[in-house]
């Protein structure tokens, strides 16, 4: 059974940073494009980028590259968002992706980041 | 970056009616197209990817068609079970973009 469970989310202060982890499991890690996908309280889906199988392309919505990295451990298999500066417009439950032709086949349960002093 | 506009956004429909929603690029996405169901509280799940293919184990009422810059999802025979929001997804080109989202609830 696929399964992608993000972790590493909460509560955090305007401007500072936060990593979170995605541990995925019950399918070969290596062999998939992965990404991250956000969605704010009551709005719609927002893609934050994806990275290939070996770390070495790595797409971005423009607005978020500056802030944003993503990144991944295969001997781990897990991927990681990066996020640095954050604002208020950064408050979302993000969710761990794993591409399958573009789409999304396999969704994370999403963890929540709340951007608040 | 390539826009979607999908419409309806909320839609009405009682149980056993076909229902359809739209997307429309912003250019001709060559069937670059994915369609999510989200259900309140739940993460979306993939219902059709390229634009007409159903997505493992989803039910065969849904279908996707469509080309170049207009795709349709179509509901037939509504299930309680389909209250949800629905989203489509380009993936032709990046940055990827999704549709602001359509609301289906039961009349």
């Amino acid at each position: 059974e696929v399964k992608l469970v993000e972790s590493g989310g909460g509560l955090v202060q305007p401007g500072r940073s936060l990593k979170l982890s995605c541990a995925a499991s019950g399918f070969n890690f290596n062999d998939y494009w992965m990404g991250w996908v956000r969605q704010a309280p009551g709005k719609g889906l927002e893609w934050i980028g994806e990275i290939n199988k070996d770390s070495s392309t790595i797409n971005y919505t423009p607005s978020l590259k500056d802030k944003f990295t993503i990144s991944r451990d295969n001997a781990q298999n897990t991927l990681y968002l990066q996020m640095s500066k954050l604002g208020s417009e950064d408050t979302a439950i993000y969710y761990c992706a794993r591409d399958h032709l573009g789409a999304v086949d396999y969704w994370g349960q999403g963890v929540m980041v709340t951007v608040s002093s | 970056d390539i826009q979607m506009t999908q419409s309806p956004a909320s839609l009405s429909a009682s149980l056993g009616e076909t229902v359809t929603i739209e997307c429309r690029a912003s250019e001709d996405i060559y069937n670059g197209l994915a369609w999510y169901q989200q259900k309140p509280g739940k993460s979306p799940q993939l219902l059709i990817y390229n634009a007409n293919s159903l997505h493992t184990g989803v039910p065969s009422r849904f279908s996707g068609s469509g080309s170049g810059t207009q795709y349709s999802l179509k509901i037939n025979s509504l299930q309680s079970e389909d209250v949800a929001s629905y989203f489509c997804q380009q993936y032709y080109d990046y940055p990827y973009t999704f549709g602001a989202g359509t609301k289906l609830e039961l009349k």
